[in-house]
């Protein structure tokens, strides 16, 4: 069975340019989320979509980043204008109801992320 | 914030057992205990979760205080390949929750030849 997928895998751009990351989430999940993760440390949430409505985006720097899921499937992530300090890997998991044997914990499934380097 | 504390980091010898303690003394009695890893420029990857009894699955063994406030997992046979970053969360658990994970910074394993 398919797991999260994530484009592209590596990203370099300039600062003040924009970039956009893709995410397609394991078929039949409600819920997707997308981290941060600076270099050295754990995953921070950005924004939570549950189907294409979005549950928290409290952490998100929303005069910068975007983020939609229109059709309440794949979503897209998106920075405008990138700073340095966002270089970072953005993680996207989706959970839902359906068991898999990729979901057996009721839990996340992670997709393997996009390395972003601004420089 | 994090709800739980580790150590930064840890060695193991290959073949020998991994033991990566977590504490988390406020932990509520409706919360589970997860455990997550993370390998080199890979996403987080489940590993065992448990409420108060010890878990054993193909990866690893959970083993729960009776208080509930730490927990140590238990990798039996480290292989280099377990190399990673160890991630313990708390969080409460059911099929239609959707609570977010909060993670802390988890404990560096290393395992060595």
């Amino acid at each position: 069975e398919a797991g999260v997928a994530q484009s592209p895998r590596y990203k370099i751009i300039e600062k003040r340019q924009s970039v956009a990351f893709w995410c397609n989430p394991i078929s039949g999940h409600a819920t997707l989320y997308w981290y941060q993760q600076i270099l050295g440390q754990g995953p921070k949430l950005l924004i939570q979509f549950q189907n294409n409505g979005v549950v928290d985006d409290s952490q998100l720097p929303k005069d910068r980043f975007s983020a939609e899921r229109l059709k309440g499937v794949d979503s897209t992530l998106k920075i405008q204008p990138a700073k340095l300090e966002d270089s970072a890997v953005y993680l996207c998991a989706s959970s839902g109801l359906r068991l898999t044997k990729q979901t057996k914990n009721y839990g996340y499934t992670f997709g393997s992320g996009t390395r972003l380097t601004v420089v | 914030d994090a709800k739980t504390t580790q150590p930064p980091s840890m060695d193991c010898a290959e073949g020998r057992a991994a033991n990566l303690p977590c504490n988390h003394s406020t932990i509520s009695g409706n919360e589970y205990v997860y455990w997550y890893r993370q390998i080199h420029s890979q996403g987080p990857q489940y590993i065992i979760h448990g409420l108060k009894n010890n878990e054993t699955n193909e990866m690893a063994s959970l083993i729960i205080t009776e208080d509930r406030k730490s927990s140590t997992l238990i990798l039996p046979h480290a292989t280099l390949r377990d190399t990673a970053v160890y991630y313990c969360i708390v969080r409460e658990h059911n099929a239609g929750n959707n609570r977010k994970l909060i993670w802390g910074l988890g404990t560096s394993l290393a395992v060595n030849p």
